[in-house]
């Protein structure tokens, strides 16, 4: 039983192109996040959802768009892929937005723009 | 903004050979630290969880510890095997709601 999945686990593009990355978590949980691990292994939160709405938005560029259809489900769009967009995207989810709830994470999607 | 910092980078014992993994960060003001297991392509594995009041956290051969004071905690693992091998990360989450700051990791190499 997976708890927070991702898809596709691996994906190679080419710039200029359009791609999504699905998360799915069944654990019932109220907020979800995207982390961006660049090259240096530094995992850095992108955006956060609670219940379908935006609550935590990095400084991302708006080539950036995530998308929760419900709240088990937190997919990232990213459009118009950039070199610098090469990294590994974390899913993670939590009961809820207070500091006393734990994060589980996804497998990790490792995105490669060539 | 917080900081979090991990040495070394990269670490490399031959088996049962006891270490530490060290983690600074910057604004003392936590709720807690947690520290990560990575390996390649399986994500994130929670290891252990120090709340702000604890001082220390053991799990079977880990032990974690947290200074909040000085902004250090360590990650003590006692006899090392192969399967510790793999990129351990260190986090803190602030105290005002869920954000986690990442340190950029201790990549652990436990050779035969």
């Amino acid at each position: 039983d997976t708890a927070v999945s991702q898809t596709p686990k691996y994906l190679v593009t080419q710039m200029g192109n359009d791609k999504s990355i699905k998360c799915e978590q069944n654990l019932g949980h109220d907020t979800m996040y995207w982390y961006k691990q660049d090259s240096k292994k530094f995992l850095k939160i992108m955006f956060s959802y609670n219940n379908k709405e935006l609550i935590i938005n990095e400084t991302v560029p708006n080539r950036f768009s995530p998308k929760s259809p419900d709240k088990a489900h937190l997919n990232l769009h990213i459009n118009s892929l950039e070199l610098g967009d090469s990294a590994v995207y974390f899913c993670a989810s939590s009961r809820g937005t207070g500091r006393a709830y734990e994060q589980y994470f996804g497998p990790g999607t490792r995105l490669t723009v060539t | 903004k917080q900081e979090v910092t991990q040495i070394p980078a990269a670490l490399s014992v031959p088996e049962g050979e006891n270490l530490v993994l060290n983690c600074s960060f910057t604004d003392s003001a936590i709720y807690n630290l947690q520290w990560f297991r990575q390996d390649p392509g399986k994500g994130l594995t929670s290891l252990l969880l120090i709340q702000s009041s604890q001082r220390e956290q053991t799990s079977g051969r880990l032990n974690a510890s947290l200074d909040k004071s000085s902004g250090r905690s360590t990650l003590y693992i006692a006899a090392s095997q192969p399967g510790d091998s793999a990129t351990y990360l260190c986090a803190v989450k602030e105290t005002s709601g869920s954000r986690l700051t990442f340190g950029e990791g201790t990549q652990l190499t436990v050779n035969p």
